[in-house]
Protein backbone atom coordinates (compact mmCIF):
# COMPACT_ATOMS: atom_id res chain seq x y z
CA UNK A 1 0.00 0.00 0.00
CA UNK A 2 1.67 3.33 -0.71
CA UNK A 3 1.83 5.49 2.11
CA UNK A 4 3.14 9.07 2.10
CA UNK A 5 3.63 11.09 5.75
CA UNK A 6 4.48 14.61 5.33
CA UNK A 7 6.56 16.03 8.48
CA UNK A 8 8.41 19.77 8.98
CA UNK A 9 5.67 22.22 9.35
CA UNK A 10 4.96 24.49 11.88
CA UNK A 11 4.67 27.94 12.93
CA UNK A 12 7.65 30.07 11.32
CA UNK A 13 8.35 34.40 11.32
CA UNK A 14 8.10 35.76 8.16
CA UNK A 15 11.42 36.02 6.43
CA UNK A 16 12.02 32.40 8.08
CA UNK A 17 12.76 29.34 6.85
CA UNK A 18 11.87 25.70 6.83
CA UNK A 19 11.97 22.23 5.20
CA UNK A 20 9.71 19.83 4.98
CA UNK A 21 10.07 16.38 4.29
CA UNK A 22 8.10 13.18 2.73
CA UNK A 23 8.78 9.90 3.94
CA UNK A 24 6.91 7.34 1.29
CA UNK A 25 6.51 3.58 1.57
CA UNK A 26 4.87 0.91 -0.12
CA UNK A 27 6.40 1.32 -4.09
CA UNK A 28 9.81 1.79 -5.37
CA UNK A 29 10.17 5.68 -4.61
CA UNK A 30 13.11 6.20 -7.26
CA UNK A 31 10.42 5.24 -9.77
CA UNK A 32 8.01 7.83 -9.61
CA UNK A 33 7.50 11.72 -10.00
CA UNK A 34 6.64 13.55 -6.73
CA UNK A 35 5.27 16.85 -6.69
CA UNK A 36 4.22 19.12 -3.99
CA UNK A 37 0.81 21.18 -3.44
CA UNK A 38 -0.33 23.36 -1.01
CA UNK A 39 -3.94 24.70 0.18
CA UNK A 40 -3.98 27.86 2.15
CA UNK A 41 -6.66 27.67 4.63
CA UNK A 42 -10.59 27.74 3.01
CA UNK A 43 -8.69 27.96 -0.13
CA UNK A 44 -7.97 25.83 -3.37
CA UNK A 45 -5.73 23.91 -4.69
CA UNK A 46 -2.39 25.15 -5.45
CA UNK A 47 0.44 23.25 -7.43
CA UNK A 48 4.01 24.37 -6.30
CA UNK A 49 6.75 22.01 -7.68
CA UNK A 50 7.67 18.56 -9.56
CA UNK A 51 10.79 16.38 -9.26
CA UNK A 52 11.51 13.30 -11.57
CA UNK A 53 12.53 9.75 -10.57
CA UNK A 54 16.09 10.79 -10.64
CA UNK A 55 16.01 14.55 -9.90
CA UNK A 56 16.39 15.00 -13.99
CA UNK A 57 14.05 17.09 -14.41
CA UNK A 58 12.51 19.56 -11.33
CA UNK A 59 9.71 22.51 -12.32
CA UNK A 60 8.18 25.23 -9.88
CA UNK A 61 5.22 27.29 -9.74
CA UNK A 62 6.49 30.89 -10.36
CA UNK A 63 4.62 31.82 -7.09
CA UNK A 64 7.82 29.89 -5.35
CA UNK A 65 10.53 29.84 -8.02
CA UNK A 66 13.62 31.05 -6.15
CA UNK A 67 12.80 30.79 -2.72
CA UNK A 68 11.30 26.70 -3.06
CA UNK A 69 13.69 24.60 -3.60
CA UNK A 70 12.66 20.26 -4.07
CA UNK A 71 14.87 17.33 -3.32
CA UNK A 72 14.72 13.66 -3.36
CA UNK A 73 16.65 11.06 -1.32
CA UNK A 74 16.35 8.25 -2.84
CA UNK A 75 18.30 6.31 -0.82
CA UNK A 76 16.01 7.11 1.76
CA UNK A 77 12.59 6.96 0.29
CA UNK A 78 12.24 10.95 1.20
CA UNK A 79 10.94 14.11 -0.49
CA UNK A 80 11.73 17.47 0.47
CA UNK A 81 10.53 21.10 0.07
CA UNK A 82 13.17 23.42 1.60
CA UNK A 83 11.36 26.96 1.90
CA UNK A 84 13.30 29.79 2.34
CA UNK A 85 11.80 33.80 2.57
CA UNK A 86 8.04 32.85 3.71
CA UNK A 87 5.88 35.63 3.72
CA UNK A 88 2.53 35.13 5.34
CA UNK A 89 0.75 34.53 1.77
CA UNK A 90 2.83 31.07 2.58
CA UNK A 91 0.68 29.78 5.26
CA UNK A 92 -0.86 26.48 4.04
CA UNK A 93 -1.20 22.47 4.73
CA UNK A 94 1.23 20.89 2.56
CA UNK A 95 0.68 18.12 0.67
CA UNK A 96 2.96 15.51 -0.93
CA UNK A 97 1.58 13.81 -3.69
CA UNK A 98 3.20 11.30 -5.89
CA UNK A 99 2.10 10.58 -10.11
CA UNK A 100 0.11 7.64 -10.57
CA UNK A 101 2.91 6.13 -13.34
CA UNK A 102 5.63 7.69 -15.62
CA UNK A 103 4.17 10.52 -18.17
CA UNK A 104 0.85 10.23 -16.43
CA UNK A 105 0.80 13.88 -15.45
CA UNK A 106 -1.79 12.57 -12.62
CA UNK A 107 -1.35 12.68 -8.86
CA UNK A 108 -2.84 9.47 -7.62
CA UNK A 109 -1.38 8.99 -4.18
CA UNK A 110 -1.24 11.81 -1.62
CA UNK A 111 -0.08 12.50 2.04
CA UNK A 112 -1.91 14.07 4.68
CA UNK A 113 -0.26 16.85 5.02
CA UNK A 114 2.04 19.33 7.26
CA UNK A 115 0.64 22.76 8.36
CA UNK A 116 2.90 25.66 7.88
CA UNK A 117 1.93 28.92 9.69
CA UNK A 118 4.23 32.23 8.81
CA UNK A 119 3.58 34.51 11.12
CA UNK A 120 5.47 37.01 13.71
CA UNK B 1 -1.72 27.88 -18.48
CA UNK B 2 -5.05 29.02 -16.62
CA UNK B 3 -7.74 27.08 -15.79
CA UNK B 4 -11.02 27.89 -15.44
CA UNK B 5 -14.08 25.71 -13.63
CA UNK B 6 -17.70 26.59 -13.84
CA UNK B 7 -19.67 27.06 -11.86
CA UNK B 8 -17.86 27.82 -8.79
CA UNK B 9 -20.62 26.25 -6.73
CA UNK B 10 -23.03 23.21 -7.82
CA UNK B 11 -26.64 22.74 -5.30
CA UNK B 12 -27.72 19.03 -7.02
CA UNK B 13 -30.70 16.57 -5.92
CA UNK B 14 -29.50 12.90 -4.80
CA UNK B 15 -29.86 10.79 -7.29
CA UNK B 16 -29.44 13.67 -10.07
CA UNK B 17 -27.24 14.20 -12.46
CA UNK B 18 -24.24 17.10 -11.79
CA UNK B 19 -21.55 18.31 -14.26
CA UNK B 20 -18.85 20.10 -13.93
CA UNK B 21 -16.29 22.56 -16.86
CA UNK B 22 -13.10 23.38 -17.04
CA UNK B 23 -11.39 25.78 -19.81
CA UNK B 24 -7.89 25.99 -20.26
CA UNK B 25 -6.41 29.11 -21.76
CA UNK B 26 -4.62 27.31 -24.22
CA UNK B 27 -4.60 23.61 -25.63
CA UNK B 28 -3.94 20.90 -23.59
CA UNK B 29 -2.82 18.58 -26.24
CA UNK B 30 0.71 18.12 -25.69
CA UNK B 31 3.41 17.39 -28.49
CA UNK B 32 3.38 13.77 -27.41
CA UNK B 33 -0.48 13.39 -28.67
CA UNK B 34 -1.63 13.01 -25.01
CA UNK B 35 -3.81 15.51 -23.23
CA UNK B 36 -3.13 15.84 -19.60
CA UNK B 37 -6.00 16.76 -17.97
CA UNK B 38 -7.12 15.33 -14.56
CA UNK B 39 -10.33 15.44 -12.05
CA UNK B 40 -9.40 15.39 -8.32
CA UNK B 41 -12.13 15.27 -5.36
CA UNK B 42 -11.54 16.41 -2.01
CA UNK B 43 -14.01 15.79 0.96
CA UNK B 44 -14.28 17.84 3.50
CA UNK B 45 -11.15 17.78 5.97
CA UNK B 46 -9.82 14.81 3.43
CA UNK B 47 -6.53 15.01 0.83
CA UNK B 48 -7.78 15.33 -2.46
CA UNK B 49 -8.51 12.29 -4.20
CA UNK B 50 -8.01 11.48 -7.81
CA UNK B 51 -10.85 10.64 -9.87
CA UNK B 52 -9.97 10.66 -13.71
CA UNK B 53 -6.93 11.09 -15.82
CA UNK B 54 -5.86 11.62 -19.26
CA UNK B 55 -9.41 13.34 -19.50
CA UNK B 56 -11.73 10.10 -19.19
CA UNK B 57 -9.64 7.49 -18.10
CA UNK B 58 -11.13 6.60 -14.09
CA UNK B 59 -8.78 6.01 -11.73
CA UNK B 60 -8.69 2.83 -9.74
CA UNK B 61 -11.64 2.19 -7.74
CA UNK B 62 -13.38 5.12 -8.81
CA UNK B 63 -17.16 4.43 -9.50
CA UNK B 64 -18.43 4.36 -13.28
CA UNK B 65 -20.92 7.39 -12.07
CA UNK B 66 -17.70 9.31 -12.98
CA UNK B 67 -17.42 10.20 -16.30
CA UNK B 68 -14.53 12.90 -17.88
CA UNK B 69 -14.67 14.49 -21.64
CA UNK B 70 -13.94 16.84 -23.56
CA UNK B 71 -10.45 18.19 -25.84
CA UNK B 72 -8.55 21.32 -26.85
CA UNK B 73 -9.82 23.80 -24.00
CA UNK B 74 -12.89 22.58 -23.25
CA UNK B 75 -13.32 19.53 -20.69
CA UNK B 76 -16.11 18.29 -18.30
CA UNK B 77 -16.90 16.26 -15.44
CA UNK B 78 -20.06 14.26 -14.72
CA UNK B 79 -21.60 12.42 -12.44
CA UNK B 80 -24.56 10.39 -13.30
CA UNK B 81 -26.11 10.05 -10.30
CA UNK B 82 -25.23 12.25 -7.09
CA UNK B 83 -24.75 10.20 -3.92
CA UNK B 84 -24.69 11.79 -0.30
CA UNK B 85 -20.68 11.32 -0.41
CA UNK B 86 -20.28 12.73 -3.53
CA UNK B 87 -19.85 16.33 -1.67
CA UNK B 88 -17.09 17.89 -1.69
CA UNK B 89 -14.55 20.33 -3.92
CA UNK B 90 -13.79 19.10 -7.26
CA UNK B 91 -10.52 20.26 -8.96
CA UNK B 92 -9.22 20.38 -12.61
CA UNK B 93 -5.60 20.10 -13.36
CA UNK B 94 -3.88 20.14 -16.09
CA UNK B 95 0.21 18.81 -16.63
CA UNK B 96 0.75 19.54 -20.53
CA UNK B 97 2.42 22.66 -19.77
CA UNK B 98 3.97 22.42 -15.80
CA UNK B 99 1.16 22.12 -13.98
CA UNK B 100 -1.88 24.11 -12.60
CA UNK B 101 -5.18 23.95 -10.57
CA UNK B 102 -8.74 25.02 -11.21
CA UNK B 103 -9.74 26.81 -9.05
CA UNK B 104 -12.29 24.30 -7.55
CA UNK B 105 -16.08 23.61 -7.84
CA UNK B 106 -18.25 22.74 -4.06
CA UNK B 107 -20.66 20.05 -4.81
CA UNK B 108 -23.28 20.18 -1.72
CA UNK B 109 -26.73 18.60 -1.68
CA UNK B 110 -29.71 21.02 -2.10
Amino acid sequence: EVDLVESGGGLVQPGGSLRLSCVASGFTFSYYEMNWVRQAPGKGLEWLSYISGISSVIDYADSVRGRFTISRDNAKNSLYLQMNSLRAEDTAVYFCARDIDYGSGALGFWGQGTLVTVSS
Amino acid sequence: IVMTQTPLSSPVTLGQPASISCRSSQSLVHSDGNTYLSWLQQRPGQPPRLLIYKVSTRFSGVPDRFSGSGAGTDFTLRISRVEAEDVGVYYCMQSTQSRTFGQGTKVEIK
